[in-house]
């Protein structure tokens, strides 16, 4: 069956500090990757999301980049946090190819207090 | 015309009532509609979903309601346990353009359902 972890689960960090999340997925290949961030009463951000190795779609302009090292690996990233950058993120994973995402997993998310 | 906006912000309903959750859209390419259920401290997971080719569909105590020409759907819940406290979201996703392969979320509801 197919896994999706993510971690850490909660992260307090320094502003201007860097920041290194990272997700994986088991039990499948060539898996469509995404990264959203809940804010609250904002619902679901779309971040990034990648099709396929070193292919990365950014959303929307930020203070975050993303990248695709492996074909189950998902990593987000900050050279400098803000304070806005605070938040729940979460990394989710669909089958490769879906033109409806029939199910979209998610993972348990990261908890990330900037202060 | 991305945005899936979502009512009511949160809801209380008393154990064994109705809930009701509201969503509306403007993308007109979007044809896939699916509703998640998210626990405190964890990601999402779909609960029910439904296409535009039928105004109803029906999973347990789960229905979703869909009227295309209004271009709105919702989710009952009907005889509610105080189990069903979560966070819904709806959700909406579509096969052209540039929804293709991505779930837009709406801002999400609080469920409280008292005993």
């Amino acid at each position: 069956s197919q896994t999706i972890h993510q971690w850490p689960a909660t992260l307090v960090q320094p502003v201007g500090s860097p920041l290194s999340l990272e997700c994986t997925v088991e039990g499948t290949s060539n898996p469509n990757l995404y990264w959203y961030r809940q804010a609250a009463g904002r619902g679901l951000q779309l971040l990034f999301y990648s099709v396929g190795i070193g292919q990365i779609s950014s959303e929307v302009p930020q203070n975050l980049s993303a990248s695709r090292p492996q074909d189950r690996q998902f990593i987000l990233s900050s050279k400098k946090l803000l304070l806005s950058d605070s938040g729940f993120y979460l990394c989710a994973w669909s089958p490769l190819g879906q033109i409806y995402i029939e199910k979209l997993f998610f993972g348990s998310g990261t908890q990330l207090s900037v202060l | 015309q991305q945005q899936v906006k979502q009512s009511p912000q949160s809801l209380i309903v008393q154990k064994g009532g109705i809930s009701i959750i509201n969503c509306a859209y403007e993308n007109t390419a979007f044809d896939y509609f699916p509703w998640y259920q998210q626990f405190p401290g964890k990601g999402p997971a779909l609960l029910i979903a439904i296409r535009p080719d039928v105004s109803e569909k029906k999973e347990g105590r789960f229905t979703i309601s869909f009227n295309k020409s209004a271009k709105q759907f919702s989710l009952h819940i009907m005889d509610s346990q105080p189990g069903d406290s979560a966070t819904y979201f709806c959700a909406a996703s579509g096969a052209g353009g540039t929804s293709y392969g991505k779930l837009t979320f709406g801002q999400g509801t609080i469920l409280t359902v008292h005993p």
